[in-house]
């Protein structure tokens, strides 16, 4: 089965610590992103991947972190210095000939104490 | 900065045509008008995308007017799953030429048996 899978899907960590959610694709997309969603809110862009060894900022980049190293991973690194980091966190993909059609992960809830 | 206006919330009644109407007075000629359906926990999942007039899918249809200052969503006969939030989203072309989605808020769609 084609997808993007994000795990975990809940994760708690204490105030103070970094943390790293995990995103993979196997659609063989060349785009990734990063959404963070809040109750009631929109989606907004962290960060955005359009190639390997590639990224760049989003709306709210503060506080986190990403890497890609590989085509179907885009891991996102939560670090102490984001103010509020408890939130729905979101995984896209798409190619790059349609940056309009991406395709969502499951999310992961980050919920720090 | 392309960016769209849709209303916070609709209700509506099962077996109902539901028509969400969007308004993108800045739209850029050459951005598609794209919207997603979101789930409560769940990622955004693409239901349709057009660039003018009518366009039809197995879910949805999505009317545009010449201008393209603004587009409707059209479900026929919704059910009790159709409830979810609607998202109605142009693209944002950066000066740098790196291409983003900006996500509002959303219409939130309630339909009652």
């Amino acid at each position: 089965d084609g997808g993007i899978t994000q795990s975990p899907k809940y994760l708690f960590r204490k105030e103070g610590q970094n943390v790293t959610l995990s995103c993979e694709q196997n659609l063989n997309h060349d785009a990734m992103y990063w959404y963070r969603q809040d109750p009631g809110q929109g989606l907004r862009l962290i960060y955005y991947s359009q190639i390997v060894n590639d990224f760049q900022k989003g709306d709210i980049a503060e506080g986190y972190s990403v890497s890609r190293e590989k085509k179907e991973s885009f891991p996102l690194t939560v670090t102490s210095a984001q103010k509020n980091p408890t939130a729905f966190y979101l995984c896209a993909s798409s190619t790059r000939d349609s940056l309009d059609t991406q395709y969502f992960g499951p999310g992961t809830r980050l919920t720090v104490l | 900065l392309a960016k769209t206006t849709q209303p916070i919330s609709m209700d509506s009644y099962e077996g109902q045509e539901v028509n969400i109407t969007c308004s993108h007075n800045n739209i850029a000629t050459n951005d598609y008008i794209t919207w997603y359906q979101q789930f409560p926990s769940q990622g955004p999942r693409f239901i349709i995308q057009g660039y003018k007039t009518k366009v039809t899918n197995e879910v949805a249809s999505l009317f545009i007017p010449a201008d393209r200052k603004s587009s409707t969503l059209s479900l026929p006969r919704v059910s009790l799953s159709d409830t979810a939030v609607y998202y109605c989203l142009v693209g944002d072309t950066a000066r740098d030429s790196s291409y983003k989605l900006i996500f509002g808020s959303g219409t939130r769609l309630l339909v009652r048996p």
